[in-house]
This record gives C-alpha cells, sequence and structure tokens, in this order.
C-alpha cells in the first residue's frame, strides 16, 4: 500500500514556542492531503484540508492563524502549530489519498504527538 | 457529524472470528465504504474497502448487502494482536475528507 510519513514522530516544546511538522507521501503524489488531531481516548478530528498550490480549508473552529498548512508539493504538507500552548497537546495525524483500481483510497502517516510544557 | 454508526466496543477469545457491523443508512451512491485499523499513537491502518457485495484481502472480508445501509467487516481467527479501534467510513473519493465516527473497541481475550 501507499506510504505517508510524518516528522517528528513526536516533540515536546515549550509554551509560546512555533512547531513544525511535516506529512510527506513517500510513492505518490497526493494533489489533497488533511490534518487531523486526535485526544486521549477519543476518535480522529478533522482540522483542514490541504490542497497543493492553494490555501488549505479549515473546519469550524479551528484557528486558521494558529494551525498555518503549507501544500508546498504533490509530497509533502506542513503543518505549523504557531505560539503554542499547553492545550495543544494532542496526537497529530495527516492523510493523503492516491488511486487505486478506479477509487482513490486515502492513507495516513504514523501520527506525531505533540506535548506543550 | 459522521455519517455511520458502530457498536462502541466488542470482546472475543483467540481464534474466533469477529465481525462488526456499521450502519450507513445515508449513504450517496457515489460513495465507498472503508475500513480502518488503529492501534494506540498509530496512525489508523487502511483494511479494506467496497462499493457493493463481497470483498476478500488477505487479513479481512466485507459484506455489503444490496441495500448498501450498512456493512460488516469480517476478521478471521483473531489474535491478540488484533485488539485495536476499528473505524467504517464511507465516501466518494479521495479528495473529500473522511468523518470518523467513535469506532468500535476491539479486545481480544486469550
Amino acid at each position: 500500500g501507499a506510504v505517508v510519513s510524518q516528522h517528528p514522530s513526536r516533540v515536546i516544546c515549550k509554551s509560546g514556542t512555533s512547531v513544525k511538522i511535516e506529512c510527506r507521501s513517500l510513492d505518490f503524489q497526493a494533489t489533497t492531503m488533511f490534518w487531523y488531531r486526535q485526544f486521549p481516548k477519543q476518535s480522529l478530528m478533522l482540522m483542514a484540508t490541504s490542497n497543493e498550490g492553494s490555501k488549505a480549508t479549515y473546519e469550524q473552529g479551528v484557528e486558521k492563524d494558529k494551525f498555518l498548512i503549507n501544500h508546498a508539493s504533490l509530497t509533502l504538507s506542513t503543518l505549523t502549530v504557531t505560539s503554542a500552548h499547553p492545550e495543544d497537546s494532542s496526537f497529530y495525524i495527516c492523510s493523503a489519498s492516491t488511486s487505486g483500481q478506479g477509487q482513490e483510497t486515502q492513507y495516513f502517516g504514523p501520527g506525531t504527538r505533540l506535548l506543550v510544557l | 457529524l459522521a455519517k455511520t454508526t458502530q457498536p462502541i466496543s466488542m470482546d472475543s477469545y483467540e481464534g474466533q472470528e469477529v465481525n462488526i457491523t456499521c450502519s450507513h443508512n445515508n449513504i450517496a451512491t457515489n460513495d465507498y465504504i472503508t475500513w480502518y485499523q488503529q492501534f494506540p499513537s498509530q496512525g489508523p491502518r487502511f483494511i479494506i474497502q467496497g462499493y457493493k457485495t463481497k470483498v476478500t484481502n488477505e487479513v479481512a472480508s466485507l459484506f455489503i448487502p444490496a441495500d448498501r445501509k450498512s456493512s460488516t467487516l469480517s476478521l478471521p481467527r483473531v489474535s491478540l494482536s488484533d485488539t485495536a479501534v476499528y473505524y467504517c467510513l464511507v465516501g466518494d473519493n479521495g479528495n473529500t475528507p473522511l468523518v470518523f465516527g467513535k469506532g468500535t473497541r476491539l479486545s481480544v481475550i486469550a
């Protein structure tokens, strides 16, 4: 299956600093990538849809100025958590879609664990 | 809102077949049904996808009735390593974000 990677896998930062998370599709090109956030014992919550070469589309309640998304190429999307605070501590997961037998399928990255102190 | 409804949890003994049913009463004509498995602190892993009837791969089978308002993921002879959360999702193509429901937490007991 298609492989999606994320870097870093985990990060600890001080409150007020910014953290960048990279999402890469390793063996396919993805015009669209998605960013999710998952809190403990909860399901994945969609944050934004990232489109290559255009602005991301954010879900209601997600601050676009706080969660900056850049989809610079067909294989890379980045999420920057600006001025991070302890409540931003979470598990961030990206996904990318690829075609297979006529149907697009989304593949997920391994996730990035963010801890803000 | 999630488009699907699943049991919150299920328990099974090792070696048994496990069937997890998902309801998607408002599935659209263009929607496919996809199941993912998620272990703690990992991203969801694709298991199987189908549109109608039955689909089988090396890890699972997916049964979809003619009205497509539900689907059943079948895991043959589960092992302890199959303990995970299983999500059923419907969507029309890869450019539409998948909306996750609560999933089914499967616990396999020795």
